[in-house]
C-alpha cells in the first residue's frame, strides 16, 4: 500500500497550458504540503493544509491553486503554464502540526515546454 | 529568516565514513532532522535530533550542537547504494525547512 500516492509521475506540456497534479494519503495524517524542488534539487515549501484548511502560502504566485476536499487529498492546479515551473512537485504529510517526520510522494515531474 | 548550509558534494569509497555537515540559523529551534533522497526518488527520513549528542541507527548516525547551531550525519561501512543526496531540515511549527542538500557519491 502506497501511503502518499501522486498523480500523473510525469507532465510534459506547452507554455500557457493549466494542469493538475492529484495526492492522496492513506496515513491518517492531518496535515498536508506541497514542495517543489528545482534543478539545484532545492526543496521549497509551497503550501499547507490542516484538516484542508490552507495553513501555509509560501509566496507563491496566484497561478497554483491547491485544493483539500478532504483531509486525505490535496491537488495542485496550475494555471498559465511558464518554463520556471518545470520542477519536480513533491506532495508529503505529516502526522500533525508539529510532528517531525514528513512522508512524501513519489513526485511529479512537470516539464513546461 | 531560517538558512541551512551544506556542502554541496562529498565524494568517498566503500567501506569509508562520511561525514556531512549542516550549520543552521533558525528563528527557533525545534531540533534536526536528516532525509536521503536518491535520484529520481522521494526524499525519505533518516534521523531526528531535538537534544545535543550523537543518535545512531544502524549504519546512520546524527549529531547535533545547539550552541554551535550544528549538526551532521555520520555514514559508516558506506556502500554503493547510500550514493543519494541528504538534506538537513529544521521543523518550523507548520513545515519542514530543508538545507541546501549534500550530494554524495560512493566510488567502489
Amino acid at each position: 500500500d502506497t501511503a502518499v500516492s501522486q498523480t500523473p509521475k510525469y507532465l510534459v506540456t506547452q507554455m500557457g497550458n493549466d494542469k493538475s497534479i492529484k495526492c492522496e494519503q492513506n496515513l491518517g495524517h492531518d496535515t498536508m504540503y506541497w514542495y517543489k524542488q528545482d534543478s539545484k534539487k532545492f526543496l521549497k515549501i509551497m503550501f499547507s493544509y490542516n484538516n484542508k484548511e490552507l495553513i501555509i502560502n509560501e509566496t507563491v504566485p496566484n497561478r497554483f491553486s491547491p485544493k483539500s476536499p478532504d483531509k486525505a487529498h490535496l491537488n495542485l492546479h496550475i494555471n498559465s503554464l511558464e518554463l520556471g515551473d518545470s520542477a519536480v512537485y513533491f506532495c508529503a504529510s505529516r502526522h500533525r502540526v508539529g510532528a517531525n517526520v514528513l512522508t512524501f510522494g513519489a513526485g511529479s515531474r512537470l516539464t513546461v515546454l | 529568516g531560517q538558512s541551512l548550509e551544506q556542502p554541496s558534494e562529498v565524494t568517498a569509497v566503500e567501506g569509508a565514513i562520511v561525514q556531512i555537515n549542516c550549520t543552521y540559523q533558525t528563528s527557533g529551534f525545534y531540533g534536526l532532522s536528516w532525509y536521503q533522497q536518491h535520484d529520481g526518488g522521494a526524499p525519505t527520513f533518516l534521523s531526528y535530533n531535538a537534544l545535543d549528542g550523537l543518535e545512531e541507527t544502524g549504519r546512520f548516525s546524527s549529531f547535533l550542537s545547539r550552541s554551535d547551531s550544528y549538526g551532521y550525519l555520520l555514514l559508516q561501512e558506506l556502500q554503493m547504494k547510500d550514493s543519494a543526496s541528504y538534506f538537513c531540515a529544521v521543523p518550523n511549527t507548520d513545515k519542514l525547512i530543508f538545507g541546501t542538500g549534500t550530494r554524495l557519491q560512493v566510488f567502489p
